[in-house]
């Protein structure tokens, strides 16, 4: 099955600066990378999301980019602020799997 | 516009209680269901997930189970509680379509068993 490493587990980062979270996948069949941020206390929520077919998708402060012949793909976030400390999970899966194979998490803290 | 509900939101039960969390899907037919658990400060682990009514597929062998009575429905349970089962209990949903498995996730169940 598949299996998704992330890196780093934590984070610190200067306020107004750039975060960078890295995940790599097992499976050569996977084409869908989202990519959720949890506050602390509360639920999971997608913030950007991949598909294979893309190398790279931007949504304001976030972006995302992958590169499937090596099979990774970031989490990039640029102008950090005080509201993007979050624990944030990367995530892997195949159309038409029902499962999404998780990553560990990144605890990221902007300092201000 | 899809929701997601899952109650209770926070419950204290003795060891050797029973469990029953319950979770509901609005504005969808036929979704995956799925329960996660996260103990605290750590990742998501899957229990369960269902492509359909009675189907239950466990990914983690323990004392809980879960059971899909109807389509937008889905309960986890367990007839004795353990210390370990302590967590943070997600139930979550899915299109079943060709459009990447996004995984929509309720508000969360807090479970302490003392």
């Amino acid at each position: 099955g598949e299996n998704v490493e992330q890196h780093p587990s934590t984070l610190s980062v200067q306020e107004g600066d750039s975060a960078v979270i890295k995940c790599t996948y097992s499976d050569s069949a996977s084409n869908y990378f989202p990519w959720y941020k949890q506050e602390l206390g509360k639920r999971p929520q997608l913030i950007i999301d991949i598909r294979s077919n893309v190398g790279e998708k931007k949504d304001q402060r976030i972006a995302v980019t992958l590169n499937k012949t090596a099979k990774h793909f970031s989490l990039h976030i640029t102008e950090t602020q005080p509201e993007d400390s979050a624990v944030y999970f990367c995530a892997a899966s195949t159309f038409g799997n029902e499962k999404l194979t998780f990553g560990t998490g990144t605890r990221l803290t902007i300092i201000p | 516009s899809q929701t997601i509900h899952q109650w209770p939101a926070t419950l204290v039960q003795p060891v050797g209680s029973p469990l029953s969390l319950e979770c509901t899907v609005e504005g969808t037919s036929n979704p995956n269901l799925y329960w996660y658990r996260q103990a605290a400060g750590r990742g998501l682990q899957l229990l369960f997930y269902s492509v359909g009514i009675g189907q239950i597929s466990s990914e983690v062998p323990q004392n809980l189970s879960a059971s899909r009575p109807q389509d937008r429905q889905f309960i986890l349970s367990s007839k004795k509680l353990l210390l370990s089962d302590s967590g943070f209990y997600l139930c979550a949903w899915s299109w079943q379509s060709y459009s990447g498995n996004t995984i929509y996730f309720g508000e969360g169940s807090w479970l302490t068993v003392v």
